[in-house]
């Protein structure tokens, strides 16, 4: 059935630099999805909408400048983490509605450690 | 928009208690909800969900019921194992569609032999 691919599951970067986080729909199209964060000990907060084609919409909040988000295709979007400090490491999580609009699917999530 | 509260954990039970983790979720219209486990370590699965008023959800012994009268969605199970120890989180979709989730805070469950 359908699902969603997150990648790397697990990664950690070194402070200041950039990791970048993808998120495909695998079976489907998706021209919206949706990046989650989690704090330690805390909920899933969203992040932003990613939009194929055009800019995506940032919560209040959310550095723009900091979690760039691009959603080149219908079936990839990424987070790209940049210059990352200690404060960033969390857990990310990005979501995809199929088509019909039925379902939701979340990919299985990254576990950023940025040291 | 939507919200959801459910109960602060953590909560601990011995194997083969009874579980109950309340949710009660505010929105406009008729949203979807949900219950996702996330294991330690892991990623979110989704557990059980419910589209509509009176509907259950049922998966691997959980239980629950959107009830619309009083805005509930509370997550049940008659005999937990250990293997249930995880997080669990309430969540909502908006009217008229499955796009942004809003989750609750989750709520811790441990439970031991």
């Amino acid at each position: 059935g359908a699902v969603v691919s997150q990648h790397p599951s697990r990664v950690i970067c070194k402070s200041g630099t950039s990791v970048k986080i993808e998120c495909r729909s695998l079976d489907f199209q998706a021209t919206t999805m949706f990046w989650y964060r989690q704090f330690p000990k805390q909920s899933l907060m969203l992040m932003a909408t990613s939009n194929e084609g055009s800019k995506a919409t940032y919560e209040q909040g959310v550095e723009k400048d900091k979690f760039l988000i691009n959603h080149a295709s219908l079936t990839l979007s990424t987070l790209t983490v940049t210059s990352a400090h200690p404060e960033d490491s969390s857990f990310y999580i990005c979501s995809a509605p199929e088509s019909s609009g039925n379902t939701i699917y979340f990919g299985e999530g990254s576990w950023l450690t940025v040291v | 928009g939507n919200s959801v509260t459910q109960m602060e954990g953590p909560v601990t039970l011995s194997e083969e208690a009874f579980l109950t983790i309340n949710c009660t979720y505010t929105a406009t219209g008729y949203p979807s909800l949900f219950w996702y486990v996330q294991y330690p370590g892991e990623g979110l699965q989704l557990l059980l969900k419910a589209t509509k008023a009176d509907d259950k959800g049922s998966n691997k012994g959980f239980e629950a019921t959107y009830r619309k009268e009083t805005t509930s969605f509370h997550l049940e199970k008659g005999s937990v194992q250990v293997s249930d120890s995880a997080v669990y989180f309430c969540a909502s979709t908006n009217s008229g569609g499955y796009q942004k989730v809003t989750f609750g805070t989750g709520t811790k469950l441990q439970v031991i032999p």
